[in-house]
């Protein structure tokens, strides 16, 4: 089975630090997400990575960050949190392999901004 | 652009009953992906099923199963039997091939499942 892992399930900052969420998947998937939920919003793509060292800008990418030097991890950096910033944040990770275009998702982080 | 609506923040059926959510989108192309995806409480978001636009034929996943209606840009879930672990976020999403493998979601739907 898919793994995707995230570091934190729940985390509290002070307004102005820099975050960071990691996320890891064990399947070696090409292509991973970074995703906010907020209440009737769904989800908006934050960032999306189809590569070591690849990115693309999501719907929603200001004040975020992202790194991927390796293959299984993707980093998403808040550089200076803001309380607007307070949400649940998932990460997912997908394979273009697959035929169902299936999206595996971590448990998420609940970040709230303080 | 692309749009997905649920207009169903929130439903509760007794269990064994049968529920249906709703999903709408809006789009010009012609091939294109539907899904909907389960996020339980505290527990990842998992895939229930999918549909290809292309497809004429409805998908079903045991219990689940979808009314897949183009012309309308219409897309159910329909839960037969329902069983307390149904209770979760229900979202439908749409992904247009080509297009990275991106996912528009909708807002969700709350399902409550009540012994």
């Amino acid at each position: 089975d898919v793994k995707v892992t995230q570091s934190s399930r729940y985390l509290v900052k002070r307004t102005g630090e820099k975050v960071f969420l990691e996320c890891v998947q064990d399947m070696d998937h090409e292509n991973m997400f970074w995703y906010r939920q907020d209440p009737g919003l769904g989800l908006r793509l934050i960032y999306f990575s189809y590569d070591v060292k690849m990115k693309e800008k999501g719907d929603i990418p200001e004040g975020y960050s992202v790194s991927r030097e390796k293959k299984e991890r993707f980093s998403l950096i808040l550089e200076s949190a803001s309380t607007n910033q307070t949400s649940m944040y998932l990460c997912a990770s997908h394979s273009p392999g697959t035929v169902t275009y299936e999206q595996y998702f971590g448990p998420g982080t609940r970040l709230t901004v303080t | 652009a692309q749009t997905v609506t649920q207009s169903q923040p929130e439903m509760s059926v007794q269990e064994a009953e049968t529920v249906t959510l709703s999903c709408t989108y809006d789009t010009s192309e012609s091939n294109y992906y539907l899904f909907w995806y389960k996020q339980p409480p505290s527990r990842q978001m998992i895939l229930v099923i999918r549909q290809e636009a292309y497809k004429q034929q409805n998908a079903t996943e045991n219990r689940f199963s979808v009314n897949f209606q183009k012309a309308a840009k219409s897309f159910s879930l329909k839960i037969s039997d329902s069983q307390l672990g149904d209770t979760a976020m229900y979202f439908c999403a749409f992904m247009k091939p080509g297009s990275n493998y991106q996912l528009i979601w909708g807002a969700g739907t709350k399902l409550i499942i009540k012994p």
